[in-house]
């Protein structure tokens, strides 16, 4: 069964910044994603990783993935406070529509 | 520029009463899912909809049940309401098979089961 761990649970750094948070996963996959959820709203796409390798950019934030190790991670460089969010991986089952979700990571960015 | 709709966006039930959650989408997308959010556990699959006509279970189907109407709408219904249904539910599609170009998601109806 597949499981998906992500961490930190929290995040709170400061501007200028970087860090990264990590999306282990349990079993082989072949798709990984990273959404970003503000308070109280809707999760929003930022990246889809679908080989061993992949590295996407957008802004302060890169994620790459890792699928012999089975991680991904999300990269954040001289964050900035619009970053503050929760942060989710969801990781797809090779041959099925399921996709499992992290826990998130709550980020916080303090000017 | 609609994208996936949901409504309603807040509901509060008694334990026992039913519901339906109502999705639509817009961009012709094949595939769409529910998901409920509970604090704390991510989000887990309640049922998809590969495309229409079809429908399976996901992690935790036990107390719903799904109707993929068409193409653009795939609905939510909750028979007898628990208080363990209380959860933020959102719906999602997306245009290939397997979601490999990511999801689409509502903006979510938080249900309250008292």
């Amino acid at each position: 069964e597949l499981k998906v761990e992500q961490n930190p649970l929290f995040l709170s750094m400061q501007e200028g910044k970087n860090y990264t948070i990590y999306c282990n996963y349990s079993t082989t996959s072949d798709r990984l994603y990273w959404y970003r959820q503000d308070p109280g709203k809707s999760l929003e796409s930022l990246f889809v990783l679908l080989s061993n390798g992949a590295v996407k950019q957008e802004g302060r934030l890169m994620a790459s993935l890792d699928t012999k190790a089975r991680l991904s991670t999300l990269h954040i460089t001289a964050a900035v406070h619009d970053l503050s969010a929760t942060y989710f991986c969801a990781v797809g089952t090779s041959g099925t529509y399921k996709y499992i979700f992290g826990t998130g990571t709550r980020l916080k960015v303090l000017a | 520029n609609a994208g996936v709709t949901q409504t309603p966006k807040f509901q509060v039930l008694k334990t026992g009463q039913s519901m339906t959650l109502q999705c639509a989408q817009d961009m012709n997308h094949n595939s769409m899912y529910w998901y409920r959010q509970d604090p704390g556990m991510g989000l887990r699959l309640i049922y998809y909809s590969a495309s229409e006509g079809t429908t399976d279970k996901g992690e935790v189907p036990n107390g719903y049940n799904v109707s993929r109407l068409n193409k653009r709408e795939f609905s939510l219904r909750l028979e007898s309401a628990a208080p363990s249904q209380t959860s933020v539910y959102f719906c999602a599609s997306s245009e290939e098979a397997r979601g490999v170009g990511g999801y689409t998601f509502g903006s979510g109806t938080r249900l309250t089961v008292v």
